[in-house]
């Protein structure tokens, strides 16, 4: 079974654009939750979504967003972005609601905000 | 407040030998408990997932305890390895919610 995996491994952008950053789950898990990880930091929650609905949310500004599609993929999208968005992005899947089932994370987007 | 908290933050040792990562809560109420490896700029990877009734499960040469009457968990690392350097992460499940500790930096020397 293929793992979760992220697109683009690793992006380079400047202070006040917006990025996209991509995530397919293993085939057949439903819910998919993101993570942003600073040097020193512990992962902090974003949000995670289940067929297609925001299911829970972390404490991050309107300028982080993600959606769910159908076929489970999500994507995440950071607009106007600062300095301190530099980390590295980790997205996890799993069965079902992650508090109850294994989560399995992809191998990150490391995102550089210059 | 419900928190999650490691020790030790950083921790060193040689190859071959045993170590324990400690990990204390006050998460309430508490759903799971889970071990976490995750190896520098990779993704964790879980190692194990209790409930409040279990107090003991192994995987591998990794075995992780609980005590729900004191919340605390530990980590026991048996016959340390070059590949067991990673950061291990305890999280605490309370409804909906995942708590994240800080995560212990394990370094193992030859």
């Amino acid at each position: 079974k293929a793992g979760v995996t992220q697109t683009p491994r690793y992006l380079i952008k400047t202070r006040g654009q917006q990025v996209t950053l991509s995530c397919s789950p293993i085939s057949g898990h439903r819910s998919v939750s993101w993570y942003q990880q600073t040097p020193g930091q512990g992962l902090q929650f974003l949000f995670e979504y289940f067929s297609e609905t925001q299911r829970n949310k972390g404490n991050f500004p309107g300028r982080f967003s993600g959606r769910q599609f159908s076929n489970s993929r999500s994507e995440m999208n950071v607009s106007t972005l600062e300095l301190g968005d530099s980390a590295l992005y980790l997205c996890a899947s799993s069965w079902d609601r992650l508090s109850s089932y294994e989560q399995y994370f992809g191998p990150g987007t490391r995102l550089t905000v210059t | 407040k419900n928190q999650v908290e490691q020790s030790p933050q950083s921790l060193i040792i040689l190859e071959g030998k045993n170590c324990t990562l400690q990990c204390n809560y006050t998460v309430s109420p508490f759903s799971n408990l889970r071990w976490y490896k995750q190896d520098t700029g990779r993704g964790p990877v879980s190692l194990t997932i209790m409930t409040f009734s279990e107090n003991t499960k192994s995987n591998g040469r990794y075995t992780a305890t609980l005590d729900a009457d004191t919340k605390q968990s530990s980590l026991h690392i048996t016959a340390s390895q070059l590949s067991d350097s990673a950061s291990y992460i305890c999280v605490v499940t309370r409804g909906d919610q995942l708590i994240w500790g800080a995560g212990t930096k394990l370094i193992i020397k030859p």
